[in-house]
């Protein structure tokens, strides 16, 4: 859904620096998710966050991953020391509401963007 | 661990034909479904959605049938048109704070 901005669409990064991945939700949503894609492969779940809040980060792996969404500006999904198997598509969503509770939960996913290491 | 699975990798289909695709679920407690489509290079779009207190909801050119006994969830597109190509996942809600998605189902559609 174009609702949600995510920039850039594409990046490269060398092996050991830095991927900060940048989405903005739909206007009037509060509720941020992270997926990551492999290939051929679902999404995979990552982290929820609300406005300076980190709800559920069961999907993020323990180091190098870390991710915010403050009071003002996109939410940030940060790699930091990138390997190559970081390589993938990474989805933000958004949703008005928690997911799944009430009506029109469903969450409006962004174009990814889609890290390459090399 | 709990997961969503699709019967079917691939499937295709002639131009104006109905096109079924199935997922089963093993979590009991999902209470929530999303089937999403996604085109090359995009994000996942959402086509439908279905709670557990229903077994069938309609949209346009779309069904979603919901089969709690067995723990399946089939999409079924009318008309299948050229556009209907893509690949398509469904995506169950447990535990409020994410969706949980199946591997996916390519559907190609034949002119």
């Amino acid at each position: 859904n174009a609702g949600v901005m995510q920039n850039p669409r594409h990046l490269v990064r060398r092996r050991g620096q830095e991927a900060r991945l940048r989405c903005s939700p739909m206007k009037g949503h509060s509720h941020v998710y992270w997926y990551r894609q492999l290939p051929e492969e679902g999404l995979k779940f990552m982290v929820y966050l609300q406005k300076e809040n980190i709800i559920d980060e069961s999907g993020m792996p323990k180091e190098r991953f870390s991710a915010e969404f403050p009071k003002e500006g996109p939410s940030i999904l940060r790699i930091q020391q990138v390997v190559r198997g970081d390589s993938a598509a990474y989805f933000c969503a958004s949703s008005p509401i928690q997911q799944g509770q009430g009506q029109n939960t469903e969450a409006f996913f962004g174009q990814g963007t889609r890290l390459t290491v090399v | 661990g709990e997961s969503v699975g699709l019967h079917l990798p691939t499937l295709s289909v002639q131009e104006g034909d109905n096109s079924i695709i199935n997922c089963a679920y093993s979590n009991s407690a999902s209470d929530y479904f999303i089937w999403y489509k996604q085109e090359s290079g995009k994000g996942p779009q959402f086509i439908i959605d279905i709670r557990s207190n229903m077994d069938k909801r309609q949209g346009q050119r779309v069904t979603v049938l919901l089969n709690k006994t067995v723990k399946h969830l089939s999409l079924q597109i009318a008309a299948t048109q050229p556009g209907d190509s893509a690949v398509y996942f469904c995506a169950e809600n447990n535990a409020g704070n994410m969706l949980t998605f199946g591997g996916g189902t390519r559907l190609m559609v034949k002119p």
